[in-house]
This record gives C-alpha cells, sequence and structure tokens, in this order.
C-alpha cells in the first residue's frame, strides 16, 4: 500500500515548455486534489476531482490543465510553463465519505521554471 | 476578504512544556477544520480534524479546540519531545461544496528544545 506517489520528484523546465506531473494513489479514494506550495503561502487548491471523469477549478487554476481518467491517477499538466509556476507541487486524495475527510498527500514535486 | 492567520514567527519551547498553536479565520463558515504536520521536504501529514458542532477533540497528546464565534481553533500538544519539531497546518473547508476542497494558514514552526 504505497498511499499516494508523486513523480518525478524534482523538475527544471524552460519557460515555455510543457509537462505533465503524474500522481497515482492505491486507496481507491474518490477524491483527488492538486495544491502548490510557495514560501510564507499556505497550499493553495489548484484543480480538484470527485470521481472519475469529474474535475473542477480550484483557487488557482490558471495555467493548469487535468483529467481522470480513472480512479487511481490524476495527472497535472502545465502546457507552456511559467517562472511563476516555479513551486512546490503536492497530490492529495481522501475518501468520499463525509465523516472521513482526512487528506493523504504525496511527497511532493519541487517544479522550478527558468 | 477570505483569510486563515497562524503565527508567523517560529514558536521555540522546551522539551515537557505544552506548546500552544492559533489559527484564526475569517469570512469562511467551515464545517470543519483540520491541523497537519509537515516535516521539511515532505508531504503535510494529516493530525486531527474538528467538526463545527465539536469544542474540543484530543488524540494522545494532542488537542485541538474550535470555536466558531471567536473563528479560531487552538492546537495543543502536551509534553512535548523535540521529535514533535516541524511545521502545523490548519485547514479548512473554505470552497464549499464539500469534497474536503482545503483552504491552508501558513502554518507555524514549532521548535522544542531539550
Amino acid at each position: 500500500n504505497a498511499g499516494v506517489t508523486q513523480t518525478p520528484k524534482f523538475q527544471v523546465l524552460k519557460t515555455g515548455q510543457s509537462m505533465t506531473l503524474q500522481c497515482a494513489q492505491d486507496m481507491n479514494h474518490e477524491y483527488m486534489s492538486w495544491y502548490r506550495q510557495d514560501p510564507g503561502m499556505g497550499l493553495r487548491l489548484i484543480h480538484y476531482s470527485v470521481g472519475a471523469g469529474i474535475t473542477d477549478q480550484g483557487e488557482v487554476p490558471n495555467g493548469y490543465n487535468v483529467s481522470r481518467s480513472t480512479t487511481e491517477d490524476f495527472p497535472l499538466r502545465l502546457l507552456s510553463a511559467a517562472p511563476s509556476q516555479t513551486s512546490v507541487y503536492f497530490c492529495a486524495s481522501s475518501h468520499g465519505q463525509t465523516l472521513n475527510t482526512e487528506a493523504f498527500f504525496g511527497q511532493g514535486t519541487r517544479l522550478t521554471v527558468v | 476578504s477570505q483569510k486563515i492567520e497562524q503565527n508567523s514567527e517560529a514558536l521555540n519551547i522546551q522539551e515537557g512544556k505544552t506548546a500552544t498553536l492559533t489559527c484564526n479565520y475569517t469570512n469562511y463558515s467551515p464545517a470543519y477544520l483540520q491541523w497537519y504536520r509537515q516535516d521539511p521536504g515532505r508531504g503535510p501529514v494529516f493530525l486531527l480534524l474538528i467538526r463545527e458542532n465539536e469544542k474540543e477533540k484530543r488524540k494522545e497528546r494532542l488537542k485541538v479546540t474550535f470555536d466558531t464565534t471567536l473563528k479560531q481553533s487552538l492546537f495543543h500538544i502536551t509534553a512535548s519531545q523535540p521529535a514533535d519539531s516541524a511545521t502545523y497546518l490548519c485547514a479548512l473547508d473554505g470552497l464549499g461544496g464539500g469534497y474536503n476542497k482545503l483552504i491552508f494558514g501558513a502554518g507555524t514552526r514549532l521548535a522544542v528544545h531539550p
């Protein structure tokens, strides 16, 4: 039982490049989310999904796309990277039951855009 | 505007003492509030969840209170140990609609000295 797995752990991109951050969970959780964490700020929600085929925007969705074709996977795509997207990205999942809304986080992807 | 505030300065305490961390929020009406621990280079780890109709929650040496009138949560670690040194994040379901869409404070760094 690996929990939430993110790849890669580190990435350097040039401005304008595209890439996909991978996230997979093996807990059969319905809810999955992507957050970014910047120094001195709380984690901010980028996109979330409540189940396969269903995604929606969070607080800071601009510049990012997501899709959810399976329960397990929730990739985050940067279509044209910008220096403002330099951050640490965390994927999280949680069970879709109201009484059990603990979120499980991956180890993070540290992205630098130069 | 909506915001969540945690003590931005680090909290330094002596081993064995009780650490008390504060989380204040404005212009939210959360159904629940959560506390997470984050170690450097790692993802947040869930500690406790308290619902709006609960005043207090305990788990081993941890205690959380939730005052919806004051819009404040207090997080206590009793008999603190150097291993408790970490950053502690509070989070609430600030975006509405359920689905565990969390809004995070910036965190308070706790250092427990032997």
